[in-house]
């Protein structure tokens, strides 16, 4: 069975809305997920690492203030995508790693702001 | 940021080939994974291997890994159709982060 579970799977939305992407780790509790976004025939570039109870690491060039990410429990990681704009439609997905194991990722979210 | 690159970038082969994908990367690792992903959706676990370990068979999969060389390969024997993907290697530090190759996007003509 899944192991994360991701929500919504697809959303439209209007330009300069804020729309909320949530992560769910369902086999263990995770202090850590990790946020990946994919552009069109690209490859996945990491975003952010998402600590429990504590703030977000962003990569460099990641808005932090645009890409919010809340971690309030071991099981929850949400991605909210602020005054969204067209060029935010992308592909994003959360995955959780267990140890030195093979990373387990949500189904993925494909955001298109119109 | 990525951690390397995958060649070749695209592969198109016939039905019954075998298929090799290379990757390299560029920091010291945990472990490396490699990954498939079918046209606009999630993607699919293949093999991992670790830092300590040279080769894994899974299938129709041989995965290889120099560590010297900073380098992986896939090998997918016998392929078929349904292999058709893009397929992508990812490398885990001691952080937990997976930084993804670029990918190689492999189509297999029936």
């Amino acid at each position: 069975g899944a192991v994360v579970s991701q929500h919504p799977s697809r959303v439209i939305c209007k330009s300069g809305t804020s729309v909320k992407i949530e992560c769910r780790s369902l086999d263990f509790q995770a202090t850590t997920m990790f946020w990946y976004r994919q552009f069109p025939k690209q490859s996945l570039m990491l975003m952010a690492t998402s600590n429990e109870g504590s703030k977000a690491t962003y990569e460099q060039g990641v808005e932090k203030d645009k890409f919010l990410i809340n971690h309030a429990s071991l099981t929850l990681s949400t991605l909210t995508v602020t005054s969204a704009h067209p060029e935010d439609s992308s592909f994003y997905i959360c995955s959780v790693q267990r140890g030195n194991t093979e990373a387990f990722f949500g189904q993925g979210t494909r955001l298109t702001v119109v | 940021s990525q951690q390397g690159e995958e060649d070749p970038q695209a592969l198109s082969i016939q039905e019954g080939e075998n298929a090799t994908m290379n990757c390299s990367y560029k920091t010291s690792i945990n472990n490396l994974q490699w990954y498939r992903q079918n046209s606009g959706r999630g993607l699919v676990h293949l093999i991992l291997i670790r830092s300590n370990e040279r080769e894994k068979h899974s299938g129709r999969l041989r995965v290889t890994l120099d560590t010297s060389k900073k380098s992986s390969s896939l090998l997918i024997t016998a392929s078929r159709a349904a292999d058709t993907a893009s397929y992508f290697c990812a490398t885990a530090s001691n952080n937990n982060d997976m930084r993804f190759g670029a990918g190689t996007r492999l189509t297999v003509k029936p």
